[in-house]
């Protein structure tokens, strides 16, 4: 079953501190990960894209990390701020069996950023 | 510039009530649109998806159904709402097979 594992579920850090988030996944064949954040009430925001070839991209105080291998992407946020607080969703796109490209969505860390 | 549009933000309805929700899509032409829904705590669940306009597709039996009435427009409908409705629903449009763009959300709150 194709699966997106996503940990801690919540984090509660302070300002200006670094943190991690993870992503596990069980989807095959792969074919590109996401990450999404997601303020209180408002729709999913991408942050980053990672292909199968890709290893770290960033944006800005975020950079993602991609191990295909281990089937592991990570996400770590640099210097938080208060405005970091949200949930940050991992998302997989991978092939179906049926040719189409399918989406399995992770159920998400809350981070809480405090003064 | 292609953007997402969905209204209303937040929404309070009695149960038994009916339900309707819209997503517009500009910017673009022949869009792939979805609805799904977010229950606290848990992920996005897919409700609908729309590849053209009458081409509904249902991925989890409920009380909920979807129409595509025209290109751009994607519509959430109840008939009766059930308590069970309430949740966080998300309109998103799919550019390409990388994935989503979203809309800013709605808040059903049944009661």
């Amino acid at each position: 079953k194709n699966q997106v594992e996503q940990s801690p579920q919540s984090l509660i850090i302070l300002e200006g501190k670094n943190c991690t988030l993870q992503c596990n996944y069980t989807v095959s064949p792969f074919s590109n990960l996401r990450w999404y954040k997601q303020d209180t009430g408002r729709g999913p925001v991408s942050l980053t894209i990672m292909t199968f070839s890709e290893n770290t991209k960033s944006n800005g105080r975020y950079t993602a990390t991609l191990d295909a291998d281990t089937k592991q992407s990570s996400l770590h946020i640099t210097a938080s701020q208060l405005s970091d607080s949200a949930s940050y969703i991992c998302v997989v796109n991978y092939l179906s069996g049926a040719g189409s490209y399918q989406l399995t969505f992770g159920k998400g860390t809350k981070l809480s950023v405090i003064p | 510039s292609q953007t997402i549009h969905q209204w209303p933000a937040t929404l309070v309805q009695p149960v038994g009530s009916p339900l309707s929700l819209e997503c517009t899509v500009e910017g673009t032409s022949n869009p792939n649109l979805y609805w799904y829904r977010q229950a606290a705590g848990r992920g996005l669940q897919l409700l609908f998806y729309s590849v053209g306009i009458g081409q509904i597709s249902s991925e989890v039996p409920q009380n909920l159904s979807a129409s595509r009435p025209q290109d751009r427009q994607f519509i959430l409908s109840s008939k009766k709402l059930l308590l069970s409705d309430s949740g966080f629903y998300l309109c998103a449009w799919r550019p390409d097979e990388a994935g989503y763009t979203f809309g800013s959300g709605t808040r059903l709150t049944v009661v």
